[in-house]
């Protein structure tokens, strides 16, 4: 069974730029959810979708946005990049959003931004 | 609002010792534990969750947790490492009243096995 797909693996932008980075969840799963992962402020929740509606936001700014299509596969997005917004982002998907399932990660990608 | 400390930001320890890596946290709501596991270059790993009942929780890989509610805390503990757990270890809750992709982990601890 293939595991959380994430792409790209690794990306270099500058300041200003927009990115996009995808994720496809194991078959089967219908939650995904994203994390921003940097050495200074650790692994922090970025937002969850669940049947292409947004369930949970966390307290990001208004550049960073997602979405998720019908076969559960997500996007997000980050506008106008920062210098600090370089980090791993990470997407994880579950069976569903509660019930006690577990999370999946993907390896991540990994944003550069000059 | 809940947080999650690690008390320890690395932990060396050598191959066939024990090791234990605490973690404490707070929160005004009933939440679910977690303790998960991350290679170099790769994402996370579920090693063991509390959710409810026995408060001595096996995971995978020999590794077991122990949920204390009056001291609130979630210690992870091994008692034979190989050099293949060298890697970093995240603690981390969620509400029981929040979806299950809504995670809040600590700053993580490094632990480096040595021959």
């Amino acid at each position: 069974k293939a595991g959380v797909t994430q792409t790209p693996r690794y990306l270099i932008k500058t300041r200003g730029q927009q990115v996009t980075l995808s994720c496809s969840p194991i078959s089967g799963h219908r939650s995904v959810s994203w994390y921003q992962q940097t050495p200074g402020q650790g692994l922090q929740f970025l937002f969850e979708y669940f049947s292409e509606t947004q369930r949970n936001k966390g307290n990001f700014p208004g550049r960073f946005s997602g979405r998720q299509f019908s076969n559960s596969r997500s996007e997000m997005n980050v506008s106008t990049l920062e210098l600090g917004d370089s980090a791993l982002y990470l997407c994880a998907s579950s069976l569903a959003p509660t019930g006690g399932g577990e999370l999946f990660f993907g390896e991540g990608s990994r944003l550069t931004v000059l | 609002a809940q947080s999650v400390t690690q008390l320890d930001s690395q932990v060396p320890v050598f191959e066939e010792a024990p090791v234990e890596l605490r973690c404490n946290y707070s929160s005004s709501v009933s939440v679910y534990l977690f303790w998960y596991v991350q290679y170099p270059n790769q994402g996370l790993q579920l090693l063991l969750k509390y959710l409810s009942g026995s408060t001595l929780v096996k995971g995978i890989n020999g590794f077991e947790a122990e949920f204390n509610k009056s001291q609130t805390s979630f210690h992870l503990r091994k008692p034979s490492v190989h050099i293949s757990d060298t890697a970093e270890y995240f603690c981390a809750v969620s509400r029981r009243t929040d979806s299950w992709g809504k995670l809040q982990f600590g700053a993580g601890t490094q632990v480096v096995v040595t021959p």
